[in-house]
């Protein structure tokens, strides 16, 4: 099956600017997270998808952030504006609805806000 | 919430030695304990888990055990190779929530 896919890979922006994140799960799987590892820390969950349902957004760190899953498929992630302790590498999950700790990851997008 | 700590932050062994990575969780709820390998500028990957069920789970040169009791479990390589030079993160689930916690990972270097 194919992985799942995000992009872009790298981003550099400037402080204030606006950053939109996208993943695409492996087709069929109805859970999808995102998470963020600041340089050299945890990587943080920030929130979760059902389908098209935010099941849980309890990560994310304010309001700058905004996700959506229009029609249960793909994802994106907006940071706007962003500012510098944004910077870190985003990383996609997805899982099938039964396993829903069943994760494959997303190679990760690494933001650096400037 | 859950809260999961790793130590060491960085470990350096020489190729056939062996690796232990250590991790301890705080929710007594939490019942599955994945590790995972990141290589550099590649995706994390599961390479093992294990469920609260069991104190040990082996495969080939790895092997997680789990301490319930004292919330703590350790990854295990043994005749490491260079190959296995990787970040190491440990997790474990969030008691009801369907999430993930992650602990703040391990960058494992084996020396030819």
């Amino acid at each position: 099956e194919a992985g799942v896919t995000q992009f872009p890979s790298h981003s550099v922006i400037e402080k204030g600017q606006t950053v939109t994140l996208r993943c695409d799960p492996i087709s069929g799987h109805d859970n999808l997270y995102w998470y963020r590892r600041v340089m050299g820390k945890e990587i943080k969950f920030l929130l979760h998808f059902v389908k098209e349902s935010k099941q849980d957004e309890s990560g994310m760190p304010n309001n700058r952030f905004l996700a959506e899953r229009t029609g249960g498929t793909y994802s994106t992630l907006k940071v706007q504006p962003a500012e510098l302790e944004d910077s870190g590498v985003y990383f996609c999950a997805s899982s099938r609805a039964t396993d829903y700790y069943g994760y494959t990851f997303g190679s990760g997008t690494r933001l650096t806000v400037v | 919430g859950e809260n999961v700590e790793q130590h060491p932050s960085t470990l350096s062994v020489q190729e056939g030695d062996s690796a232990v990575i250590k991790c301890t969780y705080s929710d007594s709820a939490s019942n599955y304990f994945p590790w995972y390998k990141q290589e550099l500028g590649k995706r994390p990957q599961l390479i093992i888990d294990i469920r609260s069920n069991v104190g040990e789970k082996k495969d080939q040169r790895i092997a997680v055990t789990l301490n319930k009791t004292a919330k703590h479990f350790s990854l295990h390589i043994t005749e490491t190779q260079p190959e296995d030079s990787a970040v190491y993160f440990c997790a474990a689930n969030a008691g009801s929530a369907r999430q993930l916690t992650f602990g703040s990972g391990t960058q494992l270097t084996v020396l030819p």
